[in-house]
């Protein structure tokens, strides 16, 4: 699977847009971006992901590049419960039965009042 | 609706004991993913199960095995427990096990601690 890198931390005001980069640079054009994040001590929680098309639902908004090298997950207007660690993970590789998600470390938001 | 649940939600076990841990997916899905997170890191992958069949092992020890069962619940199983397998224990479910776009959606985990 291709490798993501994403910031270690950010910060964000309440009711400000949060915009998480996140660069995939080897993706390869089967693999989608799937966006998790983890409120402390819970499972990882589903966002949102995409191919090549920006996609938008309920929770947040997803940007990919032309190119596809990298993208950006918007929170529209973040509040205090989306302090989390935020996943970028690109998901998928050639092998038709291999479809784990690789974790990485992630981007720990803060949003603070 | 009923999301993947997961039992127990805290264990405490020694060092060399065994320990089972179980898992619900959503009702209708058929795959189960086990993962392990240790503090500080992001989960990482153990099993991938679909239709009763393991479709996918990460790197772990032997130690560690899994299997699922006709109604799609699942449990994973560890052996002659470590300190180093502390962590909390995540099981994931989703529809089915192949298509890139299959979403997977997890429990809140079981915390393992091994004294």
């Amino acid at each position: 699977d291709a490798k993501t890198t994403q910031p270690t931390s950010m910060d964000c005001a309440e009711g400000r847009a949060a915009n998480l980069p996140c660069n995939h640079s080897t993706i390869s054009g089967n693999e989608y971006v799937y966006w998790y994040r983890q409120i402390h001590s819970q499972g990882p929680q589903y966002i949102i992901h995409g191919l090549k098309n920006n996609e938008t639902n309920e929770m947040a908004s997803l940007i990919i590049t032309e190119d596809r090298k990298s993208s950006t997950l918007i929170l529209p207007h973040a509040t205090l419960r989306d302090t989390a660690v935020y996943y970028c993970i690109v998901r998928a590789s050639k092998r038709s039965n291999d479809y784990k998600l690789s974790f990485g470390a992630g981007t720990t938001v803060t949003v603070r009042a | 609706d009923a999301g993947v649940t997961q039992s127990p939600t805290h264990l405490i076990k020694t060092r060399g004991q065994h320990v089972t841990l179980r898992c619900s997916p959503i009702s209708g899905h058929k795959s189960v993913s086990w993962y392990q997170q240790v503090l500080g890191q992001g989960p990482q992958f153990i099993f991938q199960y679909y239709e009763k069949e393991e479709r996918g092992r990460g790197n772990f020890p032997d130690r560690f095995s899994a299997r699922q069962f006709p109604n799609y619940s699942s449990e994973l199983n560890v052996n002659a427990l470590l300190l180093g397998d502390s962590a909390l224990y995540l099981c994931a479910s989703s529809l089915e096990d192949t298509r890139a776009k299959n979403i997977q959606y997890f429990g809140a985990g079981t915390r393992l601690s091994v004294l």
